[in-house]
């Protein structure tokens, strides 16, 4: 079992609508939950970060983490074309120098 | 502010080959780590230097190296490369602020092709 799962899509979704992508971790040391977003063939682009359990918004970006059930979500409010990437979750333990743990991705396209 | 630069862009090699790679950090940012990208995966930590040392690795072999300038920039070397090689290289620039060490910026990306 990998210690971070993605379901890698695609998610197709109309222009407009919330966009809900999740994660599940199996690695209970983990401390921050973070989201990043892919362009093809470019860097990742930090999105946001949360520390523990809870909610945390950003414009049209809402992440929660729910540490009991080892869950994490990204929404994005009234999605654009501009949206359509591959979305990484990742999780870090903290306190060290380990480096994150990727998901795999889930590739979102956003239908105009 | 200049984000993560990295160097160069792309790359192809042949089996057998060594290659080294370059990561310049964010203004500010003492802090590298090393990722590896293959097509359709997450980034996997390779390591991460500070203060011009290795300071934890992942599961990569000795064949990935890495050095840290008093600048902070880095190098990512490959020696003897493999075709399971062939991927995105990301850097990764840290700094301790608020989110600790989980706030990393990352650079564009050197594709290797071997």
């Amino acid at each position: 079992q990998k210690e971070v799962e993605q379901d890698p899509g695609p998610l197709s979704v109309p222009e407009g609508a919330i966009v809900s992508l999740n994660c599940t971790y199996s690695n209970s040391a983990f401390q921050y939950f973070m989201w990043y977003r892919q362009y093809s063939r470019k860097g990742p682009e930090l999105l946001m970060y949360t520390y523990s359990s809870g909610n945390k918004e950003d414009g049209r970006f809402t992440a929660q983490v729910d540490k009991s059930s080892k869950y994490i979500s990204l929404f994005i409010r009234d999605s654009q074309p501009s949206d359509s990437a591959t979305y990484l979750c990742a999780g870090y333990s903290g306190g060290g120098a380990d480096g994150l743990t990727f998901g795999k991705g889930t590739h979102l396209i956003i239908q105009p | 502010d200049a984000g993560v630069t990295q160097s160069p862009t792309h790359l192809i090699k042949t089996r057998g080959q060594q290659v080294t790679l370059r990561c310049s950090p964010k203004s500010g940012h003492d802090t590298v780590s090393w990722y590896q990208q293959a097509l359709g995966q997450g980034p996997q930590f390779i390591f991460q230097y500070y203060e011009e040392e290795e300071r934890q690795r992942g599961n990569f072999p000795d064949r990935f190296s890495g050095h840290q300038f008093p600048n902070y920039s880095s190098e990512l070397n490959v020696n003897a490369l493999l075709l399971g090689d062939s991927a995105l290289y990301l850097c990764a620039s840290i700094t301790d602020g608020p989110g600790g060490l989980a706030e990393q910026y990352f650079g564009p990306g050197t594709r290797l092709t071997v």
